[in-house]
């Protein structure tokens, strides 16, 4: 069965410093992965994906995401942190397989940008 | 841009009641699922649909839910006797067929139901 975990449940971080919010996944075979954030009162929203090739991965509002198959993990980074970062960040993952797979998320990981 | 459209936003019934959800997914999309979340936590996987039958659902999807393809543009999730731990945001969510090309399925959402059960 596959499985996600996010190890933090809040990850707190001064305005302008890096961020990084951490995932780690199990899976049979080779994944598929995402990252999506979610606002206060809001739906989730895709961010990025890992499909193949390149380990570094760029996605919306200058996140991006390293893939480590070695360690199976998929963490998420941004240089510069922003207060309106703030928000409740999932990492999910599905097999990379044919048909149907279901995606499953991780326990999610709230991210909050000090001033 | 298109989107997964929810409603209600909000609905509050009382214990024992039917409630249905409704979800228009995006148009091109086959496959559609339901979520849902309880107080901002983690995200729930309910049940999972394509080619007008469940593909997957979970031990939470018990009898007293449904899912439902009426017409070609809705998708439903039916509650029959609501209980007080049914409370929770319920998100619907399509996807392209993953497996084509780049298309890896990712799973695009709605804004979410939010349902209180009193």
């Amino acid at each position: 069965a596959q499985s996600v975990a996010q190890p933090e449940d809040q990850v707190n971080v001064a305005e302008g410093n890096p961020l990084t919010v951490k995932c780690t996944y199990s899976v049979s075979g080779n994944p598929y992965l995402f990252w999506y954030v979610q606002y206060p009162n809001r739906g989730l929203q895709f961010l990025l994906k890992y499909i193949t090739g390149d380990n570094l991965v760029k996605g919306s509002y200058g996140f991006e995401a390293e893939f480590n198959k070695s360690q199976t993990s998929f963490h998420l980074k941004k240089p510069s942190a922003l207060v309106s970062d703030s928000a409740l960040y999932f990492c999910a993952v599905r097999p990379n397989s044919g048909g149907y797979q279901k995606v499953t998320f991780g326990i999610g990981t709230k991210l909050q940008v000090i001033p | 841009e298109p989107e997964v459209t929810q409603t209600p936003s909000h609905q509050v019934t009382q214990m024992g009641q039917e409630v249905i959800l409704r979800c228009v997914p995006i148009s091109n999309h086959l496959y559609f699922y339901w979520y849902r979340q309880i107080l901002g936590q983690k995200v729930e996987f309910l049940v999972s649909f394509y080619n007008n039958e469940i593909s997957e659902k979970s031990e939470i999807f018990d009898d007293q839910f449904s899912v439902e393809r009426p017409d070609g543009s809705n998708f439903t999730l039916k509650i029959r006797s609501t209980k007080l731990e049914d409370s929770a945001m319920y998100f619907c969510a399509s996807s392209d067929p993953p497996g084509q090309g780049l298309n890896t399925g990712e799973l695009f959402f709605g804004e979410g139901s939010r349902l209180t059960v009193l």
